[in-house]
């Protein structure tokens, strides 16, 4: 059975700074989708970044962008100049061929203005 | 695109009524699925359709569990005899294919407290 492992319950992060949110994962398949979402408060869950594992090119989307290491099976989130908004909790997820997705327990990240 | 409706926002109920809750899905998304989420923990698969079909549940899904997608469209998740350990956040999410093709698009979720 795959997993997925966030081992940092929270992080605080300075207001512009950059900070980095660390995911493992656990699998036999080699041919799967890795996640970040993002869930603030009391609101929906929503996807913020997606790295599929046969592309070596770590996905970025604006001021997020990820660090994949396949060998390692490891998945970090860098946020750069971090906002206020950016404030939530954030959850690692995994997909293979099973078509559901794998959540970790995430992490509460604050942003300090 | 109106997003993934999920109602009702909140449920307090009291051990052993049953409760049901409603998904609707974006209107051209085929699977839908359900998770489960408690207090600071990532949410837990329970099941998912293809269209009207179940295609999977989870053990997490005890038989006073059932979910329904009678016309492929909405679904229902009604839990029976409800516990005080039912308490949580079910969220309700779809997509138009597979997971890593068609991320899933969640709803703001139903909070069911058992008391």
């Amino acid at each position: 059975a795959q997993t997925v492992t966030q081992s940092q319950p929270e992080m605080s992060v300075q207001e512009a700074e950059t900070v980095t949110l660390s995911c493992t994962y656990d699998t036999s398949e080699s041919d799967y989708y890795l996640f970040w979402y993002k869930q603030p408060p009391s609101r929906q869950m929503i996807l913020v970044i997606r790295q599929e594992a046969y592309k070596q090119q770590n996905a970025t989307e604006n001021r997020f962008s990820v660090n994949f290491q396949k060998a390692a099976k490891s998945f970090s989130l860098k946020i750069s100049d971090s906002q206020l908004g950016d404030a939530a909790m954030y959850f690692c997820a995994y997909t293979g061929a099973n078509s559901k997705l794998t959540f970790g327990k995430g992490i509460t990240l604050s942003v300090r203005p | 695109d109106t997003g993934v409706s999920q109602d009702p926002r909140h449920k307090i109920t009291k051990r052993g009524q049953n409760v049901t809750f409603r998904c609707d899905p974006i209107s051209e998304h085929n699977r839908l699925y359900w998770y489960r989420q408690t207090l600071g923990q990532g949410p837990e698969f329970l099941t998912y359709f293809q269209n009207e079909a179940q295609l999977e549940k989870s053990r997490l899904l005890s038989d006073r569990f059932s979910a329904e997608r009678p016309k492929g469209s909405f679904s229902t998740l009604e839990i029976q005899r409800t516990e005080q350990g039912d308490s949580a956040m079910y969220l309700c999410a779809s997509s138009s294919q597979g997971t890593g093709d068609s991320p899933l698009h969640f709803g703001n979720g139903t909070r069911l407290t058992v008391t």
